[in-house]
């Protein structure tokens, strides 16, 4: 059974710093991941999609890679900002449906 | 921009009544997904749907939840009765295919208060 798990459960910056969010996984058959942005009370906004056989992808400030032999992911935030607070969750899809991470809460101090 | 659209955004209902939740997914999308979200946890998959054909609902709870998506496109979720330990977000969302290599959207969610 696929199990997924995000380190730190919460995390803290000043804002400006540049910052790196960890997952991994148990399973490595899988296809692709997914991180994705949830702010408090509301649904889950997809980041950012890697293909099982892609390293990483990048969408403006943000960068995810995918080491699939080890089960590992990062997302790594550079020159973090207020607006970044959120929960941060990584979800893997293999021959199940996603499977979630609890998730990392950060806060971006001004 | 196409979205997955859920409602009601917010339900609060007593213990033991009947609630349903409803989901429209990304037009053309053959893969609908309800998802349940504890506070604090990661979403946990309650059931699937390949067009109108349930592909995976073994971590749904058949004697109160229901689910159904008779044509293909629309779905209802339903709790019979509620229970306080039915509280959580219900997360939607919805898939060009179930398998290989595409991306899952996901709706607003419907937050559920069992009082």
């Amino acid at each position: 059974k696929q199990e997924v798990t995000q380190i730190p459960a919460a995390l803290s910056v000043p804002e400006g710093e540049n910052l790196v969010l960890n997952c991994s996984f148990t399973d490595s058959a899988i296809y692709n991941l997914q991180w994705f942005r949830q702010d408090p009370g509301k649904g889950l906004t997809s980041l950012l999609l890697i293909q099982s056989s892609q390293r990483e992808q990048t969408s403006g400030r943000l960068n995810a890679s995918l080491d699939k032999s080890s089960g590992r992911s990062t997302l790594y935030i550079a020159a973090s900002q207020p607006g970044d607070s959120a929960t941060y969750l990584c979800a893997v899809k293999g021959n199940t449906p996603l499977v979630f991470g609890k998730g990392t809460r950060l806060s971006v101090i001004a | 921009e196409a979205e997955v659209a859920q409602s009601p955004r917010y339900k609060i209902t007593e213990k033991s009544q009947a609630v349903a939740f409803w989901c429209d997914p990304i037009s053309g999308h053959a893969t609908l997904y309800w998802y349940r979200q504890i506070l604090g946890q990661g979403p946990e998959l309650l059931v699937q749907f390949q067009d109108e054909s349930v592909v995976d609902d073994s971590q749904l709870p058949k004697d109160r939840f229901s689910a159904e998506r008779l044509k293909g496109v629309d779905s209802t979720l339903k709790i019979q009765p509620a229970e306080l330990g039915d509280s959580a977000m219900y997360l939607c969302a919805s898939s060009l295919a179930g398998t290989g290599w595409t991306e899952a959207f996901f709706g607003q969610g419907t937050r559920l208060t069992v009082v």
